[in-house]
Order: structure tokens, then C-alpha cells, then sequence
């Protein structure tokens, strides 16, 4: 079955850095990579997804950029502010007709310092 | 409007006792999931439905039921607790049409298992 590894397991940035949060997954079927955020005490939030048919997919501070032969794929977020600090989950499914399916990546615990 | 509701919020439960963890949606979605987090985890699929009558088994279904009677409705059920069942349980659901897939999530029961 489909294995997804997410890297690094805790991350800290000064406030206006950049992060980068790494995913690879096993299942070459995959085809829908979703990015959800999870502040604490709520429930995880869809923050940005792309599909395997995209190289890339940007919205404002935060991309996500795929890389179907190796596998792997990653969120980017650009000018970090002290409320992007959360924990942030990737995701692999093989979509359509399999939604909500998803593998769950360990989680990234990111803190900004303001 | 709001969304996923999960009750209890939080619950401690000795073990061999049993209890039903409550999720309902007012989006009228047809897809309903029922996921559990570990520390240091990713989110683990137990048991999802595409729709009232129809359930089927995800990732981690052992020690676990559920039923769909309604569209709102996708209760959680715990028989004869156990130690490894203490968890963060969050309820999702969400109604997938040309590229949406996304899940919105309740904001979850924590349950002790003692």
C-alpha cells in the first residue's frame, strides 16, 4: 500500500524566513497530493492540493511544487508570519473515486519566532 | 452553519467499557470518514462512507464500528476499550465534485483509555 514520509518532523524559523516541508510517497498511483494545516485544538484545514498532472501550484505566500519521477513533493512558504506556526500534514491518494482515502504524512511542526 | 460536529470534546474510559463517539455534518455531504491521530503520527484512516446504508473499512478498523443511517449522521463505536485506542479522534466528511476533494474536519474527540 501507499507509504508517505514527511520531513523534517519539527521546524524553526525566524519570522520573514522561508520553510520548506518535504514529502515523498511509495504508491507511483498517486495522483492527488493535498497539504493541511492543523492549529492547536482544531481539526486539520485543506491549506493548498495539487494533482499529478501539475509541476506546480502557487496561492499568495505558500506553493507546492510535485516531482512525479522521484516521488516526492513539497510545500514552500515564503515571508513566514508567527500565525503560520502549526503543524502541517501532506497527503497522497490516488483520487477519483478514492477521496478521502488519504495517506497521512507524520506532520511537521513548524514555529515561527517572531 | 457548522460544518462537523464531534461529541465528546474530550473522554476518559476504563478499560473493557464501551461508548460511541458522535459526528454530524450540516453540508449535506454524501462522503463521511472517522480518522485517529497518535502523537508524533499522521492521521490513520479507521472506517469512511459515501453514503447513508454504505460503510466500508479503512486503514485501522480493528476494535472499531460504525453505521450510516442518515446523510448527517456517522457515529463511531468503541467495544470493549483498550489502551492502544487512546486517541485523538477526528470525524470528517465532504462531497467531491470535478477537482474538490477536500475534507473538512470536526475538531475532535480525545479519548484516554485508562
Amino acid at each position: 500500500g501507499e507509504n508517505v514520509e514527511q520531513h523534517p518532523s519539527t521546524l524553526s524559523v525566524q519570522e520573514g524566513d522561508s520553510a520548506v516541508i518535504k514529502c515523498t510517497y511509495s504508491d507511483s498511483a498517486s495522483n492527488y497530493f493535498p497539504w493541511y494545516k492543523q492549529e492547536l485544538g482544531k481539526g486539520p484545514q485543506l491549506i493548498i492540493d495539487i494533482r499529478s498532472n501539475v509541476g506546480e501550484k502557487k496561492d499568495q505566500r505558500i506553493a507546492v511544487t510535485l516531482n512525479k519521477t522521484a516521488k516526492h513533493f513539497s510545500l514552500h512558504i515564503t515571508e513566514t508570519q508567527p500565525e503560520d506556526s502549526a503543524v502541517y500534514f501532506c497527503a497522497a491518494s490516488r483520487g477519483s473515486g478514492n477521496t478521502g482515502k488519504l495517506i497521512f504524512g507524520q506532520g511537521t511542526t513548524l514555529q515561527v519566532k517572531p | 452553519n457548522a460544518g462537523v460536529t464531534q461529541t465528546p470534546k474530550f473522554r476518559i474510559l476504563k478499560i473493557g467499557q464501551s461508548m460511541t463517539l458522535q459526528c454530524a455534518q450540516d453540508m449535506n455531504h454524501n462522503y463521511m470518514y472517522w480518522y485517529r491521530q497518535d502523537p508524533g503520527m499522521g492521521l490513520k484512516l479507521i472506517y469512511y462512507s459515501v453514503g447513508a446504508g454504505i460503510t466500508d473499512k479503512g486503514e485501522v478498523p480493528n476494535g472499531y464500528n460504525v453505521s450510516r443511517s442518515t446523510t448527517e449522521d456517522f457515529p463511531l463505536r468503541l467495544e470493549l476499550a483498550a489502551p492502544s485506542q487512546t486517541s485523538v479522534y477526528f470525524c470528517a466528511s465532504s462531497q467531491p465534485w470535478g477537482t474538490n476533494e477536500k475534507l473538512f474536519f470536526g475538531s475532535g474527540t480525545q479519548l484516554s483509555v485508562l
